[in-house]
């Protein structure tokens, strides 16, 4: 168990909703990480926050948003969905930025647009 | 890819055998680190490597980093079937620490 807890595990949800997907980090941790993944293929980084505060942004779609909030949790906020948004979603975090320090992750968020 | 590439793709080998993944990435960095992950599972961390170091060891694990050539690799000795997984390396960009970029991953089979 790494500490970090993604919700929901598992969605299914039709094209054109909007869905936000939570993760709490591990204790102490004050960096969080989204990553999307889709079939097979390696981890696309969407955006990271520090300490509620956004410190980097990937290929993250206009249509996607996240936010940090003063506890720390995370919610990732994808809206207009498309078939093409099914992926599994990590979160992972870790104490500070880099990778001076490991990430944790969590199990996933996996999501299915129909 | 955003950042890296990692090749082979995919690795198939006998039990008992090394094999060596290898990770190559595009701009110059502060550490660089491998994950591994089991089928839809998350990432688990296995080694960090520091820009200032040219090999760690750990356990059955030996990372090297050549960043004048901008590549590291991963060998695992002695390979048991529990290794089959999915290996991704990680770097940290030296403009942009806080951007952590993922290769595309090896996927590595272990056969009895």
């Amino acid at each position: 168990d790494s500490g970090v807890t993604q919700t929901p595990k598992h969605l299914i949800t039709a094209t054109g909703q909007r869905v936000t997907l939570r993760c709490s980090p591990r204790s102490g941790d004050l960096s969080v990480y989204w990553y999307q993944q889709s079939l097979d293929q390696g981890l696309q980084f969407l955006i990271q926050y520090y300490n509620g505060e956004e410190r980097a942004k990937g290929n993250i779609l206009e249509r996607f948003s996240a936010q940090q909030f003063p506890d720390l949790h995370s919610e990732l906020n994808l809206s207009s969905l498309e078939l093409g948004d099914s992926a599994l979603y990590f979160c992972a975090s870790s104490i500070g930025t880099g990778l001076t320090g490991e990430l944790f992750f969590g199990e996933g968020s996996r999501l299915t647009v129909l | 890819s955003q950042q890296g590439e990692e090749d082979p793709q995919a690795l198939s080998i006998q039990e008992g055998e090394n094999a060596t993944m290898n990770c190559s990435y595009k701009t110059s960095i502060n550490n660089l680190q491998w994950y591994r992950q089991n089928s839809g599972r998350g990432l688990v961390h296995l080694i960090l490597i520091r820009s200032n170091e040219r090999e760690k060891h750990s356990g059955r694990l030996r990372v090297t980093l050549d960043t004048s050539k901008k590549s590291s690799s991963l060998l695992i000795t002695a390979s048991r079937a529990a290794d089959t997984a999915s290996y991704f390396c990680a770097t940290d960009g030296y403009s942009s620490a806080s951007k952590i970029i993922f290769g595309s991953g090896t996927r590595l089979s272990i056969r009895p």
